[in-house]
């Protein structure tokens, strides 16, 4: 079946850095957008980034541009998150989602279980 | 940046009850419609795309309907596992951002 396995998350300072990985199985990786989605606990979901099937095209939202720089391996069927210069209102609950596209329609057809990311000195 | 906007932000239903949940762009965006169920603690999981595909696996209880700004997401008959949250989101262009969100809870 199909499975998404974030990791990477936790405690960490403001100004601070961490890395996210999500680790997919049962789909075709290479042929699959990826996205990162996040959701404050509570509160609603927040759309983060996305890269395409072969990484040249990728898209950020304006409150992680510059930040935040999503990447993959279709090699080892991975997703990642780099996230620098933390701020307090980055701490999430961060998704890693596959991306299905079906001629312009791109919908989140699997997620992960999130990992937690908190952001506090 | 394309505004999605939810109604109701909650509602409480009896199981067997019709249930309709409304979304409002702001600005047209054809079909390009998705909706998502999140239950407490859990992944959101995709129900609809494209404004009224089914995505397999999901029971034909859950419709999708609607084009360029309004858009309906109906349970026909609620089961006792649809209480939950319910989300739209547009894939019109980026970013693609989501609606806040509609409680389902028990009457």
């Amino acid at each position: 079946q199909v499975q998404l396995v974030e990791s990477g998350g936790g405690l960490a300072k403001p100004g601070g850095s961490l890395r996210l990985s999500c680790a997919v199985s049962g789909i075709y990786f290479s042929d699959y957008y990826m996205s990162w989605i996040r959701q404050v606990p509570g509160k609603g979901l927040e759309w983060v980034s996305y890269i395409s099937d072969n990484g040249i095209t990728i898209k950020y939202a304006d409150s992680v541009k510059g930040r935040f720089t999503i990447s993959r391996d279709n090699a080892k069927k991975s997703l990642y998150l780099q996230i620098n210069s933390l701020r307090a209102e980055d701490t999430a609950v961060y998704y890693c989602a596959s991306t299905a596209y079906l001629g312009e329609v791109y919908y989140f057809d699997y997620w992960g279980q999130g990992t937690l990311v908190t952001v506090s000195s | 940046d394309i505004q999605m906007t939810q109604s109701p932000s909650s509602l409480s239903a009896s199981v067997g009850d019709r249930v309709t949940i409304t979304c409002r762009a702001s600005q047209n965006i054809r079909t390009f419609l998705n909706w998502y169920q999140q239950r407490p603690g859990k992944a959101p999981k995709l129900l609809i795309y494209a404004a009224s595909s089914l995505q397999s696996g999901v029971p034909s209880r859950f419709g999708g309907s609607g084009s360029g700004t309004d858009f309906i997401l109906t349970i026909s008959s609620l089961q006792p596992e649809d209480f939950a949250t319910y989300y739209c989101q547009h894939s019109y262009s980026t970013p693609l951002t989501f609606g806040g969100g509609t409680k389902v809870d028990i009457k």
